[in-house]
């Protein structure tokens, strides 16, 4: 997989807002993952999107995809403070290894 | 169910010293992946092992780092001659393998620090 570039480098807001944060990739994908990493929890994969879909959501997140301009955006509505944590995009080719960029770090104050 | 553990959860040790850390991945899960994280960084792919054999070791930074799983099932990195440049929080991940894409399913990782 290819290393996806996150943008903004970090993000705070205030609890109950929502938070936008963008990926740029450079290759064909075949999918494209979202993690989440905070002290709590660790790192855990939030979502997959895949190359012939636009649009995902799982409760509170939303995950657009465009494949024509390589950029993906994932949308956390009605944020919590347990939101508070650093979210990395990856390019998910055919094969297994998952390439990080830095990540944007979000702080969703109380 | 049990997700991937790892242990120790920090290892302290000097220079020079050999280390090992263990991981136990997701029962039944064929695929183990080792990363490592420096602060402010990412996670950095170090070695992918499907089933026993370790599938892409391209990651490893240098001789002084080796991985095994000898049964398929539980790894251990091993680093030999530990260097200052070493310490960093080491993370497992595993998952279903053999087809993907699958999400990768991650430990809590072990801090290591050598001193």
């Amino acid at each position: 997989s290819q290393q996806g570039e996150e943008d903004p480098q970090a993000l705070s807001i205030q609890e109950g807002e929502n938070a936008t944060m963008n990926c740029s990739y450079k290759t064909s994908i075949n999918n494209l993952q979202w993690y989440r990493q905070n002290s709590g929890r660790g790192l855990v994969h939030l979502i997959l999107i895949r190359s012939n879909e636009r649009e995902k959501h799982s409760g509170r997140l939303r995950v657009t995809l465009d494949t024509s301009k390589k950029s993906s955006s994932l949308l956390i509505t009605a944020s919590r403070a347990a939101d508070t944590a650093s979210y990395f995009c990856v390019e998910g080719g055919s094969n297994y290894k998952l390439t990080f960029g830095k990540g944007t770090l979000l702080t969703v104050n109380p | 169910g049990a997700g991937v553990s790892q242990t120790p959860s920090n290892k302290v040790t000097e220079k020079g010293k050999y280390v090992e850390l263990r991981c136990d991945p997701i029962s039944g899960h064929t695929a183990l992946y080792w990363y490592r994280q420096s602060l402010g960084q990412g996670p950095e792919f170090l070695i992918y092992f499907q089933g026993t054999g370790a599938a892409d070791d391209s990651g490893l930074p240098n001789d002084r780092f080796f991985a095994v799983r000898p049964e398929g099932s539980v790894s251990t990195l091993k680093i030999q001659r530990t260097e200052r440049g070493d310490s960093a929080v080491y993370l497992c991940a595993s998952s279903p393998g053999l087809a993907g894409p699958y999400e990768q399913y991650f430990g809590p990782g072990t801090r290591l620090t050598v001193t």
